[in-house]
Parts: structure tokens; C-alpha cells; sequence
């Protein structure tokens, strides 16, 4: 069976532009988590979703925005980037809503914004 | 809110000697607690969670953990490291009041020489 897959593996963007990253969770899986991870940190909370409705969502700017679709595929959308949102996105997905069913991670956008 | 501190930051560590990284937790309710590894070039993926129970809980590659909520700790631990543990090792938890989200340390580095 396929993990969670996202989409782009790498990406690279100047301060002010907008990004979109994807996020494919494993079949059957209806709940998408992002995190994003910046270089010697852990990774931090950002939104999740579940069945498309929003059910969490971390301390991050409005500049964040997510969607979930029918098919539990996800976006995560970010404008008006800043150099400090050079990061690697990290998607996960569980069968259910409560995140301690094991969440499952992908391999992770890695965007730079110069 | 709940936060996790790994003390550790870069571990190094002869094959065959013992493993013992700190993690500790600032909240004081109901939690749950997980390791999870990312290996070079590899996913993030679960080594080992605690939800109730028999606070010592066994994970995979021979690795345990131990909970002791006097000390709001969640220690990892290995009797005998191999080159192949070589790898980031992050501490997270889950307040289940709000189960939507994992919050991490800022993870160790643990390297094992030959």
C-alpha cells in the first residue's frame, strides 16, 4: 500500500509569493495533519483536517490556509511568503480524528524562500 | 499549553553501548506519549507510544520507554545501541482533552560510531 505522499518534493520561492503543497494520506485515512518543520527544530502543529471540516489548528498566521477535499487529499496553502518560512512541510494522516490513533508522515515539501 | 523538552541535543555513542534519552513534559492532565525516529533521508515514523497501562512499553528495534508521571518524564531507552540507530529521535505528546494535535520536542541527534 502506498504511504502519504506529497507533492512537491522540493520547491524554491521569493519573499512575498504564494505556494501550494499536497498532500495524498493513505487510502482510507480520513484525517490530514500539517506540520512544518524548521531546521534543528521539532515539528509544529498547524492545521488538521477531518472528513474537510477544520479540527485543529496551531499558532500560525493567517498567511496559512488548508482545505480538505472529498477524496481526504489535502492543500496547504501559504501567501505573501516570509524567508522565515523556509521549511519542510510534513503532511500526516490517520484513520480517525483523534491524534492519538498513529499518525503517519509523509516525506515532506521542502520549501525555500529567498 | 503543553510543551516537551528534550535535553539532549546531539548524542554520541559507541555500537553496544546503552542509550538513554531525556524527554519531559510541562502538562499536568491526561496524556498520551510517543517517540518517533526519523532516520537519514527517511520518514518520520512511530518508534513507540504510551496511552495507559503498564507504564514501561516496549517499541520496535528492541527500544523502550518508560513513563513516570511524578516526574512528568518519558525516557527512551536501548541496552545496546547499533550503527544502523543512527537517526533524530523526537519526543511528542498529546493532550487528550484537545486530541487534535501532537506537540514535539525539538528532537535529539543520536549518532553511533563503528
Amino acid at each position: 500500500d502506498a504511504g502519504v505522499t506529497q507533492s512537491p518534493t522540493h520547491l524554491i520561492k521569493t519573499r512575498g509569493q504564494h505556494v501550494t503543497l499536497r498532500c495524498s494520506p493513505i487510502s482510507g485515512h480520513k484525517s490530514v495533519s500539517w506540520y512544518q518543520q524548521v531546521l534543528g527544530q521539532g515539528p509544529q502543529f498547524i492545521f488538521q483536517y477531518y472528513e474537510k471540516e477544520e479540527r485543529g489548528r496551531g499558532n500560525f498566521p493567517d498567511r496559512f490556509s488548508a482545505r480538505q477535499f472529498p477524496n481526504y487529499s489535502s492543500e496547504l496553502n501559504v501567501n505573501a511568503l516570509l524567508l522565515g518560512d523556509s521549511a519542510l512541510y510534513l503532511c500526516a494522516s490517520s484513520p480517525r480524528v483523534q491524534a492519538y490513533n498513529e499518525q503517519f508522515f509523509g516525506p515532506g515539501t521542502r520549501l525555500t524562500v529567498l | 499549553a503543553q510543551s516537551v523538552s528534550q535535553h539532549n541535543h546531539h548524542v554520541i555513542l559507541s555500537e553496544a553501548a546503552s542509550l538513554e534519552l531525556g524527554c519531559n513534559y510541562s502538562y499536568g492532565g491526561t496524556v498520551n506519549l510517543f517517540w518517533y525516529v526519523q532516520y537519514p533521508g527517511q520518514h518520520l515514523q512511530l518508534l513507540l507510544k504510551y496511552f495507559s497501562g503498564d507504564p514501561l512499553v516496549k517499541g520496535i528495534k528492541g527500544f523502550e520507554a518508560e513513563f513516570i508521571k511524578s516526574k512528568f518524564s518519558f525516557n527512551l531507552r536501548k541496552p545496546s545501541v547499533q550503527w544502523s540507530d543512527t537517526a533524530e529521535y523526537f519526543c511528542a505528546v498529546i493532550d487528550t482533552g484537545t486530541a487534535s494535535k501532537l506537540t514535539f520536542g525539538t528532537g535529539t541527534r543520536l549518532q553511533v560510531t563503528l
